[in-house]
Formats: C-alpha cells, sequence, structure tokens
C-alpha cells in the first residue's frame, strides 16, 4: 500500500511569487491535513480537509489556502511569500474516526529566497 | 482548549542508557494518546499509542502508560540505541474534536557511542 505522497520535495522561490504543493493520500483515507515546521520548531497546524471540505483552520493569514480534490487529494497555496515561510510543510491522512492516529508523508521543504 | 507539554531538548545520552521523555497534557474530555517519531529528513512516524486510561502503548522497546490522575504519557525506553536518535512529538486527539490532533513542541533525542 502506497504512503502518503508529497510532491514536489524541495521548492525553491523568491519573496512574493506563489507556492503548490500537493499531497496524495493513502487510499481510503478522506481527512487530509497541513503543518508547518519550521526549523528547530514545532508543528503548527495550518488546515484540516475532510470529504472535500475544509474543517479547521490554524492561525494562519488568509495567503496561505488549500482545497481538497474528489479523489481527496490536496493542495496548499501560499501566496506572496515571505522569508519567514521557510519551512518543512507535512501533510498527513487519516480515516477519521481512527485511533491509529495519523499517517504522514515526508514532506516538502519550502525555501524563500 | 487541548495542550500538550513536552520536556524540551535535546537529550543526550549514551548508548545503553535509560530513557524517559515527559509528556503533560491538558484536555477537557478523554484524549487518546500518541507517540510520533521523527528521524532526520523525514515525516512523522507513529511511535506507540494509548486510547484510555491505564493503557500502555509498546513498540520498538520505547513503552508509555496512560496515566489520567497525573494527565501524564511519559515516553520511556530501557536501553536507546544511537539509531534512535531522532525527535520525538507526543501527541492526544480529544474525542470529541473529530480527528484533530494537539502536537507538544517535540524533544529532540541525541544517542552517542
Amino acid at each position: 500500500e502506497a504512503g502518503v505522497t508529497q510532491s514536489p520535495t524541495h521548492l525553491i522561490k523568491t519573496r512574493g511569487q506563489q507556492a503548490t504543493l500537493r499531497c496524495s493520500p493513502i487510499s481510503g483515507h478522506t481527512s487530509v491535513y497541513w503543518y508547518q515546521q519550521a526549523l528547530g520548531l514545532g508543528l503548527q497546524f495550518l488546515l484540516w480537509y475532510d470529504e472535500g471540505e475544509e474543517r479547521n483552520r490554524g492561525n494562519f493569514p488568509p495567503r496561505f489556502s488549500g482545497r481538497q480534490f474528489p479523489n481527496y487529494s490536496s493542495e496548499l497555496n501560499v501566496n506572496a511569500l515571505e522569508l519567514e515561510d521557510s519551512a518543512l510543510y507535512l501533510c498527513a491522512s487519516s480515516n477519521p474516526p481512527s485511533d491509529y492516529g495519523y499517517t504522514f508523508g515526508s514532506g516538502t521543504r519550502l525555501t524563500v529566497v | 482548549g487541548d495542550s500538550v507539554t513536552q520536556m524540551e531538548g535535546p537529550v543526550t545520552l549514551s548508548e545503553e542508557a535509560f530513557l524517559t521523555i515527559n509528556c503533560t497534557y491538558t484536555a477537557t474530555g478523554y484524549p487518546s494518546l500518541f507517540w510520533y517519531v521523527q528521524y532526520p529528513g523525514e515525516g512523522l512516524q507513529l511511535l506507540l499509542k494509548a486510547t484510555k486510561a491505564d493503557d500502555k502503548g509498546s513498540n520498538k522497546g520505547f513503552e508509555a502508560t496512560y496515566r489520567k490522575e497525573t494527565t501524564s504519557f511519559h515516553l520511556e525506553k530501557g536501553s536507546v540505541q544511537v539509531s534512535d536518535s531522532a525527535v520525538y512529538f507526543c501527541a492526544l486527539r480529544e474525542s470529541n474534536a473529530g480527528n484533530m490532533l494537539t502536537f507538544g513542541g517535540g524533544t529532540r533525542l541525541m544517542v552517542k557511542p
């Protein structure tokens, strides 16, 4: 069974540009979660999608947005990139309700220069 | 709201030493508790879990017991190896919060030969 896949693995963008990150959940999982992990810091919750709807949103500005497609894959878009957006962006999936927690992808390393 | 507090790292141990990483939580209901591990350059992996009071989760020599009276879920291992060097995250899922996970700040473990 394929795990959670994220693309691209690395992304370098210039300040002010837009970045698009993609995530494919485990087959059968309907929920997708996005987290930001800045260097040396813990996980900051960004967004939760389930069945195509945004269920919850973390404390991030509106330039962080996303969507979930009918096949449950998801996109995270970051507009007007700032230097402090440089981080590892992790996607996770689950099939709620679940006591097995999440399955994480390996992440996309976004560098803003 | 829900929160998870972990001991700050880094924790530096010699090989074969005993490991304890403290985790305490605040929750209004009866959460499920998890430990995740993140190896360098990778996403998070579920290490172990416990879904009710007094449950003990275990995996790969690691153990944690759900202590409702002290709201704790400390991670222990009797003899660490160099390969255990990683960042460890404690997390909880509230029973009335869908499948949302709340993470602690992470604890970096460094094991020296």
